[in-house]
């Protein structure tokens, strides 16, 4: 059965300090994708990672994936408010003639002044 | 902005009705997702057509059915409504099925009552 863990579910940070959101899954996966959102609103679409050792960064974000280890992370650099959010991983397979696409739990991220 | 739209942004109902969500995706994006976020079960995906066939489905309820229409908006029909279906309801949409970028709509938020 696959299965996503985030962790920390919450995450408390000051500014300009660095952290890792991990993201761990139980099977093989087809793609890794990352998405943020905003208290209350919809979802916005981050990186999408496809292969053993990918890596995407964008401007403070960068994410890599390892599929060996059934793991990927968010590495935050700096952090600053604006990056206040709610992250969350998902990932796929089709396996069998069946899809699964399942998300983590989210890691609620608070980045104080 | 991301170019998606849901119509209607509030919904509610009483348990055993039906109701049918819209959502019309960013100009020439073929394939649509529906997913649904509660605060009970998380995030779930729940159905993707990609050029007005079903491409993948997810946890999808019996009572719950889908279609894209040949303009490729798209509604998430919902029947037999029971007091748990109450969520957030969002669409995204993406160029192709294969795992691109999605872009997300603002979500419909429905209650049962």
């Amino acid at each position: 059965e696959l299965k996503v863990e985030q962790n920390p579910l919450f995450l408390s940070m000051q500014e300009g300090k660095n952290y890792t959101i991990y993201c761990n899954y139980s099977t093989t996966s087809d793609r890794l994708y990352w998405y943020r959102q905003d208290p209350g609103k919809s979802l916005e679409s981050l990186f999408v990672l496809l292969s053993n050792g990918a890596v995407k960064q964008e401007g403070r974000l960068m994410a890599s994936l390892d599929t060996k280890a059934r793991l990927s992370t968010l590495h935050i650099t700096a952090a600053v408010h604006d990056l206040s959010a709610t992250y969350f991983c998902a990932v796929d397979r089709y396996a069998s003639g069946t899809y699964k696409y399942i998300f983590g739990t989210g890691t609620r991220l608070k980045v104080l002044a | 902005d991301s170019g998606v739209t849901q119509t209607p942004k509030h919904l509610i109902t009483a348990t055993g009705q039906r109701v049918t969500l819209r959502c019309s995706p960013r100009s020439g994006d073929l394939s649509v997702y529906w997913y649904q976020q509660s605060l009970d079960q998380g995030l779930q995906f729940l159905i993707q057509y990609y050029n007005g066939e079903e491409r993948a489905k997810g946890n999808i309820l019996e009572r719950f059915s889908a279609q894209q229409f040949p303009d490729l908006h798209s509604e998430l029909n919902l029947s037999s409504l029971e007091l748990g279906d109450s969520a957030l309801y969002f669409c995204a949409s993406s160029v192709d099925g294969d795992g691109n970028e999605q872009f997300f709509g603002p979500g419909t938020r429905l209650t049962v009552l």
